[in-house]
């Protein structure tokens, strides 16, 4: 199984771009999660998704879009980039999130710059 | 709003030393809790968790933790820490209401001297 994955793992945008970040997982999770990590900030859940066609806003959802479409797939958008959002995102997906939480599996993470 | 506190930022110890990471959670409802640590330049790894039942709860590397509920908290121990325990270590809570958040510290950075 590829697991979690996340493309592109690097990208540069200038300020008032837009662009998608891809999550993709295979092994028929419900939940699916999007993280960013900022330096001594930990990690801040963005957006999070309980099973196809249903998403919820975490955190910090501002300046962000999600959509679930399918099981598998949770890409994050960005309409207007800002240097705010210059971060490393972390996508995770869990089967389960009561007893087999344990099992959350995270995605290799993409490096966002915003110039 | 839901929060995890990790107080300590930063720690440095030396080998053999003893640890213990505070972490505190605001939430009044049922929670699962986590430790997760992330050695440098690699994914978060799950160091232990709690569900239920005996608080004091045993992870790998020889880490534990003790969910101590009417302080709110699930602090992190080791006895003897080594110079590969270097990493970055954060406390997760998950609300076990219909939302099934899973809210992350800020995150403690360990050093270990040798």
């Amino acid at each position: 199984n590829a697991g979690v994955t996340q493309t592109p793992k690097f990208r540069i945008l200038k300020i008032g771009q837009s662009m998608t970040l891809q999550c993709t997982q295979d092994m028929n999770h419900n939940y699916m999660y999007w993280y960013r990590q900022d330096p001594g900030m930990g990690l801040k859940l963005i957006y999070y998704s309980v099973g196809a066609g249903i998403t919820d806003k975490g955190e910090v959802p501002n300046g962000y879009n999600v959509s679930r479409s399918t099981t598998e797939d949770f890409p994050l958008r960005l309409e207007l980039a800002a240097p705010s959002q210059t971060s490393v995102y972390f996508c995770a997906s869990s089967y389960s999130p009561g007893f087999e939480a344990e099992k959350l599996f995270f995605g290799s993470g993409t490096q966002l710059s915003v110039l | 709003a839901q929060s995890v506190s990790q107080h300590n930022h930063h720690v440095i110890l030396s080998e053999a030393a003893s640890l213990e990471l505070g972490c505190n959670y605001s939430y009044g409802g049922t929670v699962n809790l986590f430790w997760y640590v992330q050695y440098p330049g690699q994914h978060l790894q799950l160091l232990l968790k709690y569900f239920s039942g005996d608080p004091l709860v045993k992870g790998i590397k020889g880490f534990e933790a003790e969910f101590i509920k009417s302080k709110f908290s699930f602090n992190l121990r080791k006895p003897s820490v080594q110079w590969s325990d270097t990493a970055e270590y954060f406390c997760a809570v998950m609300l076990m209401d219909s939302s099934y958040k899973l809210i992350f510290g800020s995150g403690t950075r360990l050093l270990v001297r040798p």
